[in-house]
């Protein structure tokens, strides 16, 4: 079975500045999708940046941008330019790409403060 | 285009009771899937509906089950509910289950007491 973890229960950063979510993924498949969720007070799951594990290049939208690691099998999120808006719970997701069906692995989840 | 729509958006029952929640996928999309939130467990996949089928099941006791209607909505049913079962549902939906990102309602707080 697959495992995700974030490491990183908490993380404040100040506006304006550059702040890196870590998450970290066991699975013994080879093709995959990874995924970074952001939960705000709303409690809507916002996606916010994908990356298809066959693909080297780092998936980037935006501020958001990924660093993903396959032989480590890391998927850190950086977030540029912190705005208040993005003060949320942020969430790592694993989809095996192997199998039909939608089911997503989620990790524990990073609560980021972002500080005027 | 409207989003993915939980209703309610808030419940309390007692230990023992049944409860239904409701949710309708944005148009056009044919997968539905549940998932659990809580402090203690954190996210959990409940299960997955397409075209009315039942595509995948996590790990949850029978108590826990659901359907999915032509229109593709779909509505999940805890039976004799426990206090363990108080949580946040979500429920997510999807063109055909594929990867490209899921679209997440704004949950069902369910409170047992």
């Amino acid at each position: 079975a697959q495992t995700v973890t974030q490491s990183q229960p908490e993380m404040s950063v100040q506006e304006a500045e550059t702040v890196t979510l870590s998450c970290t993924y066991d699975t013994s498949e080879s093709d995959y999708y990874l995924f970074w969720y952001k939960q705000p007070p709303s409690r809507q799951m916002i996606l916010v940046i994908r990356q298809e594990a066959y693909k080297q290049q780092n998936a980037t939208e935006n501020r958001f941008s990924v660093n993903f690691q396959k032989a480590a099998k890391s998927f850190s999120l950086k977030i540029s330019d912190s705005q208040l808006g993005d003060a949320a719970m942020y969430f790592c997701a694993y989809r095996s790409a192997g199998t039909s069906g939608s089911r997503l692995t989620f990790g524990e989840g990073t609560q980021l403060t972002v500080n005027p | 285009k409207a989003g993915v729509t939980q209703t309610p958006r808030y419940l309390i029952k007692t230990r023992g009771q049944q409860v239904t929640l409701s949710c309708s996928p944005i148009s056009g999309h044919r997968s539905v899937s549940w998932y659990q939130q809580t402090p203690g467990q954190g996210l959990q996949f409940l299960f997955e509906y397409f075209s009315e089928t039942q595509r995948n099941k996590g790990n949850f006791p029978g108590r826990f089950s659901g359907r999915q209607f032509s229109n593709s909505r779909s509505e999940m049913n805890v039976s004799t509910l426990e206090l363990g079962d108080s949580a946040l549902y979500l429920c997510a939906s999807n063109i055909a289950g594929n990867d490209y990102g899921y679209t997440f309602g704004s949950g069902t707080r369910l409170t047992v007491v």
